[in-house]
């Protein structure tokens, strides 16, 4: 069974600071998805990783995928308040359609 | 496109009652997922469909939730008899057919409260 863990679960970070989370997942999988929720709202697709080795960039946030370890990353750069939100890592089940997901890790940017 | 969209936003009901959740993927998609959220649970996938057909309902926690999707464009998810453990966000996701990014589009969710 496909298992997915985040951590930390929650971060509190000053803004201007670097910060990393991370995403390990316990099987094979060809697809690591990250997502963003803010409070009260929907989930949000930020990144697809598709291949070991894949590094995805928008702004300030950068994730990055080593198939081998059954790791991702998610990098925070400078952290900006905006960023406040709980992120999710998710992951393909192989030979099926299912995502799963981690358990979140929630951010919170303070000035 | 308008994206995933959910009614209702908000659902209070007693103990009991019948609860139905409606869900209008993205035109064109071929997948269809119900979610649900909780604080204890996280996210859990609890159906999902795929050109209309159920494909695994293994996540439906008991008999008491059934979902249909008579259309492309429409899916229910209906609770009879509804608790106050039922209390969740449930998020409907649309993807088109495998291959790609798969990408799952979420809607805004129903906050459901059984009291």
């Amino acid at each position: 069974e496909l298992k997915v863990e985040q951590n930390p679960l929650f971060l509190s970070m000053q803004e201007g600071k670097n910060y990393t989370i991370y995403c390990n997942y316990s099987t094979t999988s060809d697809r690591l998805y990250w997502y963003r929720q803010d409070p009260g709202k929907s989930l949000e697709s930020l990144f697809v990783l598709l291949s070991n080795g894949a590094v995805k960039q928008e702004g300030r946030l950068m994730a990055s995928l080593d198939t081998k370890a059954r790791l991702s990353t998610l990098h925070i750069t400078a952290a900006v308040h905006d960023l406040s939100a709980t992120y999710f890592c998710a992951v393909d089940q192989y030979n099926t359609d299912k995502l799963i997901f981690g358990t979140g890790t929630r951010l919170q940017v303070f000035p | 496109d308008a994206g995933v969209i959910q009614s209702p936003r908000h659902e209070v009901t007693e103990m009991g009652q019948e609860v139905t959740l409606r869900c209008k993927p993205i035109s064109g998609h071929d997948y269809l997922f119900w979610y649900r959220q909780t604080m204890m649970r996280g996210l859990e996938l609890l159906i999902y469909f795929n050109n209309n057909v159920p494909i695994d309902d293994s996540g439906m926690p008991e008999d008491r939730f059934s979902a249909k999707m008579p259309n492309a464009s429409f899916s229910t998810l209906k609770i009879q008899p509804s608790e106050p453990r039922d209390s969740a966000v449930y998020f409907c996701a649309s993807r088109q057919r495998r291959g790609g990014k798969n990408i799952q589009y979420f809607g805004a969710g129903t906050r459901l409260s059984v009291l």
